[in-house]
């Protein structure tokens, strides 16, 4: 069943550093993999995907690595704004039939400071 | 991408009694999905809804608890019947992007359960 409480991991930066937030996945099976971003009262963002046959993707200010060795994914954020501050939530998403499924990870909350 | 509201916003509700959360698209969907988000923590699928056909619930939830409706392409409702305090959460919605994988979030719903 599901836990009670805050088990957010979190990273504290200061204004204009590199972030970097990481998560571990656990199907090996994965065809894809998310990253979301959630500000408070908001439903998640979409920021960056990585199919599971590259082992990086660039975006805007946003790198996407992923490790199948050691089922290991991280989101790199270039020049931090404070506008970054949110909760981080990697997800994998899977072939189930007909559609696919996310699983989230536990999130990382990010704080930018000025 | 895809713009989905819900409503209603945030609601307190009593011991015993039902709620039911409204999820709009601005497109046509096939698949839309519901999830919970305890406060603190990270998003757990409770069903997928189809148009057309029942939804699919995972581990650990009901129909008979979470009823979904799914009466054409851009609209669904999740219920939460009979509930207790510990049913006190953020319920999101979401539907497919243009790529299977991808899927857009509503902003949320947060019940309160006295």
């Amino acid at each position: 069943g599901e836990s009670v409480g805050l088990h957010l991991p979190t990273l504290s930066v200061q204004e204009g550093d590199n972030s970097i937030i990481n998560c571990a996945y656990s199907n090996s099976a994965s065809d894809y993999f998310i990253w979301y971003k959630q500000e408070s009262g908001k439903g998640p963002q979409f920021i960056i995907d990585i199919r599971s046959n590259m082992d990086k993707r660039q975006g805007q200010r946003v790198t996407v690595l992923l490790n199948k060795t050691v089922k290991h994914l991280s989101l790199q954020i270039a020049a931090t704004q404070p506008g970054d501050s949110a909760v981080y939530f990697c997800a994998e998403a899977s072939s189930g039939g007909s559609n696919y499924k996310l699983t989230f990870g536990k999130g990382t909350l990010l704080t930018v400071n000025p | 991408s895809a713009v989905i509201s819900q409503k209603p916003s945030r609601d307190i509700c009593q011991r015993g009694t039902s709620l039911t959360i409204q999820c709009q698209v601005d497109s046509q969907v096939t698949m839309m999905f519901w999830y919970r988000q305890q406060p603190g923590q990270s998003l757990t699928l409770i069903a997928t809804a189809n148009q057309g056909s029942e939804a699919t619930y995972e581990s650990g939830f009901v129909i008979d608890k979470f009823p979904i409706s799914r009466p054409n392409l851009t609209f669904s409702t999740l219920t939460v019947s009979n509930m207790s305090p510990e049913d006190s959460s953020i319920y999101l919605c979401s539907a497919e992007g243009t790529v299977t994988y991808e899927q857009y979030f509503g902003p949320g719903t947060r019940l309160t359960v006295t």
